[in-house]
C-alpha cells in the first residue's frame, strides 16, 4: 500500500466548476499534512496547510479527517488558472519527511 | 526570504558521464538539504537527506554510490549522478530547511531536468 494515494486523474472540469480531491495517508504517526501545488516541470509551492480543524484560504477549502487517515481539498468557482497537479503531502515525524502523493492533474477549460 | 537556486536548470549528456547538480540557500542556512527525483507523471520520491557537515542518508533503493552527495556547507549541497545512463533521466529537485523553522517546512529549488542519451 503507498504510503500518500489520491484520487487517479486527471480531472477536466469547466471554468466556475466545484472540483474535490481525495487523499488517504498510511501512517497514523503522521503529524503535519498539506496541499502543494506544481505546474508542468517546475517545482512544487506549498498551497496550503490542513488542520484537523478544516481550513479555508479564498476559494480553496482543506480537511482533516485523523481517525480516518483522509484528507481533502475543495476548490470553487475554478479559473484556468487552477490547472496544475495537486499533490497531498504527509510529514513523517520519524524520518523528518515530507512523502509525497502522485499527484492529481486537474485542467480547467473555458 | 527562503530562496532555494538549483544550477543547472537543464542539463543533456551522453551516457556514462558523469553530472553535478548544484543546490544552494540564497538567504538563509541550511541546516538540512533533501534530494528529490520525479519521473514523468510520478511524484516526488526522496533520494536521500544530508545535514551539513555528514554523510546523507539514503532512501531504500536509492545507489549511494551512483549518487554522490555532498552537504559541505550550510548553503551548498551538490548531487552527482556517475557514469548516468538513460533511466537516470529524470527531475531532480533539492529542498532546504533551516534549523529555525518547523521541521515540516521545506523551501523547494527550482529543478534540474537531466536527458541522458
Amino acid at each position: 500500500r503507498k504510503e500518500v494515494e489520491q484520487d487517479p486523474g486527471p480531472f477536466n472540469v469547466p471554468e466556475g466548476a466545484t472540483v474535490a480531491f481525495n487523499c488517504t495517508y498510511s501512517n497514523s504517526a503522521s503529524q503535519s499534512f498539506f496541499w502543494y501545488r506544481q505546474d508542468c516541470r517546475k517545482e512544487p509551492k506549498l498551497l496550503m496547510s490542513v488542520y484537523s480543524s478544516g481550513n479555508e484560504d479564498g476559494r480553496f477549502t482543506a480537511q482533516l479527517n485523523r481517525a480516518s487517515q483522509y484528507i481533502s481539498l475543495l476548490i470553487r468557482d475554478s479559473k484556468l488558472s487552477d490547472s496544475a497537479t495537486y499533490l497531498c503531502v504527509v510529514f513523517e515525524p520519524e524520518g523528518g519527511k515530507l512523502i509525497f502523493g502522485q499527484g492529481t492533474e486537474l485542467s480547467v477549460k473555458p | 526570504g527562503a530562496v532555494v537556486s538549483q544550477h543547472p536548470s537543464w542539463v543533456i549528456c551522453k551516457s556514462g558521464t558523469s553530472v553535478k547538480i548544484e543546490c544552494r540557500s540564497l538567504d538563509f542556512q541550511a541546516t538540512t538539504m533533501f534530494w528529490y527525483r520525479q519521473f514523468p507523471k510520478q511524484s516526488l520520491m526522496l533520494m536521500a537527506t544530508s545535514n551539513e557537515g555528514s554523510k546523507a542518508t539514503y532512501e531504500q533503493g536509492v545507489e549511494k554510490d551512483k549518487f554522490l552527495i555532498n552537504h559541505a556547507s550550510l548553503t551548498l549541497s551538490t548531487l552527482t549522478v556517475t557514469s548516468a545512463h538513460p533511466e537516470d533521466s529524470s527531475f531532480y529537485i533539492c529542498s532546504a530547511r533551516t534549523r529555525r523553522t518547523d521541521t515540516d517546512t521545506q523551501y523547494f529549488g527550482p529543478g534540474t531536468r537531466l536527458t541522458v542519451l
